[in-house]
């Protein structure tokens, strides 16, 4: 199995500031016979289903804002918001689709500092 | 509009059965792998198995192998998640959600069923 971890636990950031998030698969999810890489970002809010962010590690999803980001390849990889904004709060979290049935990471949660 | 719709909250003792459904419409439901997912109160996302509506090809995650069942009923094409024999350590939410075609992302999701196993 692939296990996938995130760092921080939890980050406090400022209005208007970047935020970080930083994924580690076990092993790597980028598939050589297309050169892309299985990993994915998933936004949940409070009290809600997780929404996705990304794919293909930096593919953004239809409609989500600019100000999100993927970076990274093979095992290690990043989310950046650019600017946080107030509706970003939440739990975010890395997910490798390499194998058939992904596993997801622990987790990140996003505060206003 | 593509929709997962889940059923309703439950409530049920140790040892009782339970089936809790997720119906998609706005979309071809017979093409696209179909996902459950569990989230314990509190706690982070887990990956529990997936079924192809079109052929009822059914992969379980290890942890949850023998523990439950997935099935499909493609005719009102709704996905089922069941139980033989709660406990109370099943009390969580449970998303389904759908796997895009190509990329096994999970694109949309159900609005979850929330399941508490108390005595």
């Amino acid at each position: 199995d692939i296990v996938m971890t995130q760092s921080p636990d939890s980050l406090a950031v400022s209005l208007g500031e970047r935020a970080t998030i930083n994924c580690k698969s076990s092993q790597s999810v980028l598939y050589s016979s297309n050169n892309k890489n299985y990993l994915a970002w998933y936004q949940q809010k409070p009290g809600q289903p997780p929404k996705l962010l990304i794919y293909w590690a930096s593919t953004r999803e239809s409609g989500v804002p600019d100000r999100f980001s993927g970076s990274g390849s093979g095992t290690d990889f990043t989310l950046t918001i650019s600017s946080l904004q107030a509706e970003d709060v939440a739990v975010y979290y890395c997910q490798q689709y390499y194998n058939t049935l992904g596993t997801f990471g622990p987790g990140t949660k996003v505060d206003i500092k | 509009e593509v929709q997962l719709v889940q059923s309703g909250a439950e409530v049920k003792k140790p040892g009782e059965s339970l089936k809790i459904s997720c119906k998609g419409s706005g979309y071809s439901f017979t093409s696209h792998w179909i996902g459950w997912v569990r989230q314990m109160p509190g706690k982070g996302l887990e990956w529990m198995g997936i079924i192809y509506p079109g052929d009822s090809d059914t992969r379980y995650s290890p942890s949850f192998q023998g523990q439950v069942t997935i099935s499909v009923d493609k005719s009102i094409s709704t996905a089922y998640l069941q139980w033989r024999s709660l406990k109370a350590s099943d009390t969580a939410m449970y998303y389904c959600a759908r796997h895009r075609d190509g990329a096994m992302v999970l694109d949309y999701w159900g609005q979850g069923t929330l399941v508490t196993v108390s005595s």
